[in-house]
């Protein structure tokens, strides 16, 4: 039971490149969320899917689309990247966005610089 | 009120000591709490939900005070590994049935020898 894993944990792009985050869980959770973390900012919400088959904005979805692959697959996708999206970006998963309980558990993160 | 306001930190205390962290909530509709713990460098990871009646897991007590809108995290006898960032995160209704977390900007204690 792997729990939430992420690829790639480490990126350096150059601005104008794009790149596709890739976050998978096997918990079998509903829902899906990708935050991106930065220093003095704390965890800000990207974009989340609910469900299979919907995606939401969130508060900070500017730059970024996502696709929800199917249950175990969430991907963040930066187009045309730039320095301002230099961070940690976390994805994460719940049991059910309706369920009582709304705990979320992380992957370990990918750290992507942009120069 | 910002949506999740925690001590900003950081917290340094001798190993043994109890350290209480504060946090307000602006979401008078929010139904469910969290105390989250961010090592260095890592994911977060669910330290312990905080319920009305108060909780409590071994040395650590969590409390929700309802009308002001309060959180609070208390640890007692202090470890070198309690040394983490404390997040308090709270739920909201982002609608048609789903519900986002809000969290705060995190707490960073440091249990010093």
């Amino acid at each position: 039971n792997a729990g939430v894993t992420q690829t790639p944990k480490f990126q350096v792009l150059k601005t104008g490149q794009s790149m596709t985050l890739q976050c998978a869980q096997d918990m079998n959770h509903n829902s899906m969320y990708w935050y991106r973390q930065d220093p003095g900012m704390g965890l800000r919400l990207i974009y989340y899917s609910a469900s299979e088959g919907t995606t939401d904005k969130g508060e900070v979805p500017n730059g970024y689309n996502v696709s929800r692959l199917n249950k175990r697959e969430f991907s963040l996708r930066l187009e045309s990247a730039a320095p301002s999206q230099t961070s940690v970006y976390f994805c994460a998963s719940s049991e059910a966005a309706g369920a009582l309980r709304y705990e979320q558990y992380f992957g370990p993160g990918t750290r992507l610089t942009v120069t | 009120r910002k949506e999740v306001e925690q001590d900003p930190g950081p917290f340094n205390v001798p190993e043994g000591a109890t350290v209480a962290f504060n946090c307000t909530y602006s979401n008078s509709a929010s139904q469910s709490f969290f105390w989250y713990r961010q090592d260095c460098r890592k994911e977060p990871k669910l330290l312990m939900s905080v319920y009305s009646s108060g909780n409590e897991d071994g040395r650590f007590t969590a409390q929700l005070n309802r009308a002001s809108q309060y959180i609070s995290l208390l640890i007692r006898d202090s470890k070198l590994s309690d040394s983490a960032t404390y997040l308090c995160v709270v739920n909201k209704n982002s609608g048609a049935g789903s519900y986002q977390l809000t969290f705060g900007k995190g707490t960073k204690l440091s249990v010093i020898p």
